[in-house]
């Protein structure tokens, strides 16, 4: 079993939908929550973290870690077609205050229908 | 641009040769990861430094691999003897580490391998 699972989808949704995009995991040790945006035959680019349990808004983007349940979840409001990419959840544990090696999902295809 | 870059884009090779690849960080970075992602997967942890200390090595990583960032600046990842299962898409990022804070790494566009 992996430690971090994720649907690979794909996922096609319409202009203006509100996307929801989840990933479960096994290790307790995990501390920081991260989701990751990556475009096609380019590097991932940090979309938002998340330290312990939580919610964390910036702008359409929403974040919720129950580290209870194991779960965590990404919301896109008003979805537009640039949205459309490959979203990778990650985690990583706390060592001596310094986040350390990514474990991250396999990552959905997220594909925004004009 | 004062991102992570990585060098070259594209490798195609033959099996049983060698190849190298090159990141370098974003400056005064003190940290370094090299990642490898296949088709359908997200990125796996390879190795990383801390300056120029090999701190952790993944199980993924074979003897046919090694790692250097000597004088903790530009590091290189050389594969020998490629097999067809090496291919895969190499990343690397950088990070630097400030205790107390979260260190977000930032990845580089990788470096597509592919062995014939």
């Amino acid at each position: 079993q992996k430690e971090v699972e994720q649907d690979p989808g794909p996922l096609s949704v319409p202009e203006g939908a509100i996307v929801s995009l989840n990933c479960t995991y096994s290790n307790s040790a995990f501390q920081y929550f991260m989701w990751y945006r990556q475009y096609s035959r380019k590097g991932p680019e940090l979309l938002m973290y998340t330290y312990s349990s939580g919610n964390k808004e910036d702008g359409r983007f929403t974040a919720q870690v129950d580290k209870s349940s194991k779960y965590i979840s990404l919301f896109i409001r008003d979805s537009q077609p640039s949205d459309s990419a490959t979203y990778l959840c990650a985690m990583s544990a706390r060592y001596g205050g310094a986040t350390n090696k990514l474990i991250f999902g396999t990552g959905t295809l997220l594909a925004v229908q004009p | 641009d004062t991102g992570v870059s990585q060098d070259p884009r594209h490798k195609i090779t033959k099996r049983g040769q060698n190849v190298t690849f090159r990141c370098d960080p974003i400056s005064e970075h003190n940290r370094l990861y090299w990642y490898r992602q296949t088709l359908g997967q997200g990125p796996e942890f390879l190795t990383y430094f801390q300056n120029e200390a090999q701190l952790e090595k993944s199980r993924l990583l074979s003897d046919r691999f090694s790692a250097e960032r000597p004088k903790g600046s530009f590091s290189t990842l050389e594969i020998q003897r490629t097999e067809q299962g090496d291919s895969a898409m190499y990343l690397c990022a950088s990070s630097l580490i400030l205790a107390g804070a979260y260190n977000e790494q930032f990845f580089g566009p990788g470096t597509r391998l592919t062995v014939l």
